[in-house]
């Protein structure tokens, strides 16, 4: 059975600085993809970005990357010169087989202070 | 990505009565999802939502509390009957419209569902 573990309930970090966010993942398909998701306090779904376990380099979107371990299945995002917009939910999903059903850890609130 | 529009956007009901949530997508896509989150939990995938065909539903979720439709590849609605405070949540439907690998689930804005 897929399993999603995000072990940081909550996290701060002082705006301009980079943090990153835990997760690790269970899985017994050998090919298979982790998404990054972020809900703002007004509740929407954004994707942020998405590592593929045959993916040659370590995934990035602008501001965020992945640093992905498969050997020990981690796969965390990391947000650069934080924003104060930045302070939200942060979610880390994987899909189910072919079925694309996804798998949510219990997520990550990261504040972003001054 | 498709443009999904989620209505209502919340609703305060009494208990024992009903609801229909729905999504509307303006594009065609492959599949269709209806998640819960309750209060400071994650999602939960509740069902698929099988255009022309019934839901398949996950484990700990029966049709009959929550009825799933999907008429045709652009709409779906939920309908969270006969409510309980427990029903309070957030639902949220998502799709997928691409058959790749990569290709995210994109999601409405929720429903945020109070229940009295």
């Amino acid at each position: 059975a897929q399993k999603i573990t995000q072990t940081q309930p909550g996290m701060f970090v002082q705006e301009k600085e980079a943090v990153t966010l835990d997760c690790t993942y269970d899985t017994s398909d050998q090919s298979y993809g982790l998404f990054w998701y972020k809900q703002p306090s007004s509740g929407e779904m954004i994707f942020l970005i998405y590592q593929g376990s045959y993916d040659e380099q370590n995934a990035t979107e602008g501001r965020y990357s992945l640093n992905f371990q498969k050997a020990r299945k981690s796969a965390n995002l990391v947000i650069s010169a934080s924003q104060l917009g930045d302070s939200a939910m942060y979610f880390c999903a994987l899909p189910t087989g072919t079925a694309s059903k996804l798998t949510f850890g219990t997520g990550t609130r990261l504040q972003v202070t001054l | 990505s498709a443009v999904i529009s989620q209505k209502p956007s919340r609703d305060i009901c009494q208990r024992g009565t009903s609801l229909t949530i729905q999504c509307q997508v303006d594009s065609q896509v492959t599949m269709m999802f209806w998640y819960r989150q309750q209060p400071g939990q994650s999602l939960t995938l509740i069902a698929t939502a099988n255009q022309g065909s019934e839901a398949t539903y996950e484990s700990g979720f029966v049709i009959d509390k929550f009825p799933i439709s999907r008429p045709n590849l652009t709409f779906s609605t939920l309908t969270v009957s006969n409510m309980s405070p427990e029903d309070s949540s957030i639902y949220l439907c998502s799709v997928w419209d691409h058959a790749r690998p990569g290709e995210p689930q994109h999601f409405g804005d929720g429903t945020r569902l109070s229940i009295l």
